[in-house]
């Protein structure tokens, strides 16, 4: 079964409305990040997370580790927000730092 | 200037065909990682090294070689290039010391007729 499971796969957003992004985890992790793919296919890191919460500017992530999930939340959602969001968590694994990417999460913001 | 770049950015190959896709990091890190994108798939690990001189499979190492001559450069080798292997590949590269947080490159389309 899936890992790392995104949810939702798909969404639209109307610009300056706000939503959150999930990530259950199926495995042991210590650490997730989050990316976000842009419409020519670059992937930018957006968080790294241990157990706890983060924010930059409109976003924010929160990472618990205890109920196996990550959550972004986007605010006030403007249209260069559109693209892929992944999350990824390290598969706690002796001696390395795996990566399992979850799907992903198609978000579309129209004006 | 980014710390991961990828060459080339596109290629075509020809069943049969050999197949190398380079990778090189200025950031100094240890760990260097290949992934290839896949719609519906997220991205899934092919190979990553430790350091100069390491190879390690990862998921799905089946059909690819990888090879890291250098702390900065690392190869991924399709030997016998399949059409199943058309995808996107991404390198990346990670710091043990820096909590594993992995930064990448801008991909390479592989197109495998």
């Amino acid at each position: 079964g899936d890992q790392v499971k995104q949810s939702p796969s798909a969404l639209s957003l109307q610009e300056g409305t706000n939503s959150a992004l999930r990530c259950n985890f199926s495995i042991a992790t210590t650490t997730v990040q989050w990316f976000l793919q842009n419409p020519r296919g670059s992937l930018m890191n957006l968080f790294y997370l241990v157990p706890g919460t983060k924010e930059n500017g409109r976003l924010k992530s929160t990472f618990n580790s205890k109920e196996s999930y990550s959550t972004l939340h986007i605010r006030d959602a403007q249209l260069e927000d559109s693209g892929t969001y992944f999350c990824a968590a390290v598969r706690v694994n002796t001696g390395n730092y795996k990566y399992v990417f979850g799907a992903g999460t198609r978000l579309k913001v129209i004006a | 200037e980014a710390a991961v770049t990828q060459s080339p950015r596109n290629k075509v190959a020809v069943t049969g065909g050999k197949v190398t896709l380079s990778c090189n990091q200025t950031n100094n890190h240890n760990n260097m990682y290949w992934y290839r994108q896949d719609t519906g798939h997220g991205l899934r690990l092919i190979h990553y090294s430790y350091g100069a001189g390491s190879t390690e499979k990862g998921d799905i190492p089946d059909g690819y070689k990888a090879s890291r001559p250098s702390q900065e450069n690392f190869s991924l080798i399709l030997e016998l290039a399949t059409p199943s292997q058309t995808s996107v590949y991404f390198c990346a590269s990670g710091d043990l010391q820096n909590y594993a947080e992995q930064f990448f490159g801008p991909g390479t389309r592989l197109t495998v007729l």
